[in-house]
């Protein structure tokens, strides 16, 4: 059973554009939300987060936004730039606890020049 | 700046080998985890440990173990490995003062012929 899914498994974007990356998740009890992004031969790297408390949160060109009702969030990503280019993972935690983190199966993001 | 470190990049082994994949961090983090990921399958988590000598089970612990005899270092054991197991694999730690921000390594990919 997938608790966190990210239904799109590419996702092409012109350079200068928005980029919005989306993702669900099943369990109620998840309520700290974060975005890793990852190159290839490296390890995830995080990005940016959120609680639950909140339904949004920006740093710089990056912005996620936290729907509970519809246990969905989005990463918007603007202006997108060629470096945006990698595979960026959903995570999600129940918080407060040890037992790490519930990813999504990832998003190939590409930008396109 | 924080550091997980994995002590292989690439490692190339025979099935039935006795596999020890080592992760040592210099954060003082409380928490420690060894995930996997696999094209298409995003991130699984196999393993972690939330204090020295504890351990728990991930959503895939089968075929693996794990020792952590000290604080900063974390070892993923493959007892007899086997092609299923050829995977990238990924080391992280977080703080464990509620903080579920997870730092990773570079990963080790493990081909197992």
């Amino acid at each position: 059973d997938q608790q966190v899914k990210q239904n799109s498994p590419s996702l092409s974007v012109q350079e200068g554009r928005i980029s919005i990356l989306n993702c669900d998740y099943t369990n109620s009890m998840f309520d700290y939300f974060l975005w890793y992004k990852k190159y290839p031969a490296e390890g995830p790297t995080f990005l940016i987060s959120i609680s639950s408390i909140k339904d949004k949160n920006e740093d710089g060109r990056f912005t996620v936004f936290l729907n509970k009702s519809a246990k969905h969030l989005s990463l918007h990503i603007v202006p997108s730039q060629p470096g945006d280019s990698a595979v960026y993972f959903c995570a999600a935690s129940p918080g407060g606890g040890a037992d790490g983190l519930t990813f999504g199966k990832g998003t190939h993001l590409i930008i396109q020049p | 700046d924080v550091k997980v470190t994995q002590s292989s990049r690439y490692l190339v082994k025979r099935t039935g080998e006795k596999v020890f994949l080592e992760c040592v961090q210099d954060m003082d983090h409380e928490n420690m985890f060894w995930y996997r990921q696999d094209p298409g399958l995003g991130l699984r988590l196999i393993y972690f440990s939330y204090d020295v000598k504890m351990k728990e089970k991930g959503d895939i612990p089968e075929g693996y173990s794990v020792s952590r005899e000290k604080k900063e270092r974390f070892s993923l054991i493959l007892e007899s490995a086997s092609t299923n197991q050829t995977s990238m694999y990924l080391c992280a730690s977080s703080l464990g003062d509620g903080n579920e921000k997870l730092f990773f390594g570079s990963g080790t990919q493990l081909s197992v012929l």
